[in-house]
């Protein structure tokens, strides 16, 4: 167990709805990044927040955005949704800034159709 | 060219053997190297982070990392049959904090 949680554990969402995805990290890690895990594939990074500030970013579209909160929780919003959404969402949190040794929490399926 | 490589494999050992998988990365400036273990249908597990030149071990698995030959590579000895996995390199660059990931190389242990 890492203590990183993540909610829904399965989505399912229709071409051009929006989404939220939300991860509680393990208490003490401010640092949380967020990764898009196609089948067969590896995670491919989507942003970091440090303390509540963006913290770096992938190639990913401007839809994709984030929230971090006091309590060490944190948002993935997705807007109009493409079919290519479709992955395993994944947070993992770490403590202070930078990657350095991540922990992921279980993941998030989302499917859009 | 992929910032990180790995063979997708499968890549299939007998029980109790050593299974070496291997990793190479493209961005000389990467610092920090982790392998990460990858159940069907769960999110990755970390098991292994490297820094330096050399070996690291811990219990029955050893990092190895030549950062001028820029290759990275884990060894599991004894392997069981939960090993089976998908194993994951990650590379770091501390300059802009993304860590960039290999697509995975699939091990599976044969009893």
């Amino acid at each position: 167990e890492t203590g990183v949680t993540q909610s829904p554990t399965h989505l399912i969402k229709t071409r051009g709805q929006q989404v939220t995805l939300r991860c509680s990290s393990q208490s003490g890690h401010n640092t949380v990044s967020w990764y898009q895990q196609a089948l067969g594939q590896g995670p491919q990074f989507i942003f970091q927040y440090y303390r509540e500030e963006e913290n770096g970013r992938g190639n990913f579209p401007p839809r994709f955005s984030g929230l971090q909160f006091p309590n060490y929780s944190s948002e993935l919003n997705v807007n109009a949704l493409e079919l290519d959404d479709s992955a395993l969402y994944l947070c993992a949190s770490t403590h202070g800034r930078g990657a350095y040794e991540q922990y992921f929490g279980p993941g998030t399926r989302l499917t859009v159709t | 060219q992929k910032e990180v490589e790995q063979n997708s494999g499968p890549l299939s050992v007998p029980e109790g053997a050593i299974a070496s998988l291997n990793c190479t990365y493209s961005d000389r400036v990467s610092q920090s190297f982790f392998w990460y273990r990858q159940y069907s249908g769960k999110s990755p597990e970390l098991i292994m982070s490297i820094y330096s030149n050399g070996d690291k071990e811990d219990g029955r698995f050893t990092a190895q990392l030549n950062k001028a030959s820029q290759y990275v590579s884990l060894l599991i000895r004894d392997s069981q049959p939960s090993d089976s996995a998908t194993y994951l390199c990650a590379v770091l660059n501390f300059g802009n904090e993304k860590l960039t990931f290999g697509t995975g190389t699939r091990l599976t242990i044969i009893p």
